[in-house]
């Protein structure tokens, strides 16, 4: 029962462009999504997040946006470099509910080529 | 400051010997995590201390036995371990566990011999 899913393991985009990295999730409790970014032997680093109550976050080149009736969110990064890639793992909690456990994708392999 | 450290990086060990994992954190953080993760998977949780108390504890097998001494710091003692228990062992902080973010640690690459 996988409840975060991330459908591309995999994707290639020329350095400049957008990176637009999707995650779908089924469970309705979560009300909170992040997205972290990790390098090979390294621990995950945290990017970006989003509460239920909003549709959309930005942070410089990152901007996360929710959809909820969809139960999708997706993550741009513009304009993709080199050193962006990475693997990225969407992940989402249902807060106090679930005592801050973090449920993750299983994560999709950006390539960034110059 | 977002740093979560972990020692050692590397650990090797025999399926008889007992070794420990050692995380700090110095933020003021009150949720601490372990997880695990193998190789082109996602992390999964093991234990969550939220209060210095041990809040979650994911089914995880009793060889794996976690301690949290004080608020910053957190140890997962490790004994007669399995080859299959090889993985990359992650110390997670947050400053709570309700929709806050947890910052991770570099991890521990653990093998078991």
């Amino acid at each position: 029962d996988q409840q975060v899913k991330q459908n591309s393991p995999s994707l290639s985009v020329q350095e400049g462009r957008i990176s637009i990295l999707n995650c779908d999730y089924t469970n309705s409790m979560f009300d909170y999504f992040l997205w972290y970014k990790k390098y090979p032997a390294e621990g995950p680093t945290f990017l970006i997040s989003i509460s239920s109550i909003k549709d959309k976050n930005e942070d410089g080149r990152f901007t996360v946006f929710l959809n909820k009736s969809a139960k999708h969110l997706s993550l741009h990064i513009v304009p993709s470099q080199p050193g962006d890639s990475a693997v990225y793992f969407c992940a989402a909690s249902a807060g106090y509910n679930q005592g801050g456990k973090l449920i993750f994708g299983q994560g999709t392999e950006l390539s960034v080529k110059p | 400051d977002t740093e979560v450290t972990q020692t050692p990086k590397h650990l090797v060990m025999g399926m008889t010997n007992k070794k420990s994992l050692k995380c700090e954190q110095h933020m003021g953080h009150r949720a601490m995590y372990w997880y695990k993760q193998k190789a082109k998977k996602p992390p999964e949780l093991m234990f969550v201390y939220s209060y210095e108390k041990l809040s979650i504890n994911e089914s995880v097998p009793s060889r794996f036995s976690p301690e949290c001494p004080n608020s910053s710091l957190l140890n997962l003692h490790l004994h007669a371990l399995q080859p299959e228990d090889s993985a990359l062992y992650l110390c997670a902080s947050s400053q709570g566990t309700g929709g806050a973010e947890q910052y991770f640690g570099p991890g521990t690459r653990l093998t078991v011999t």
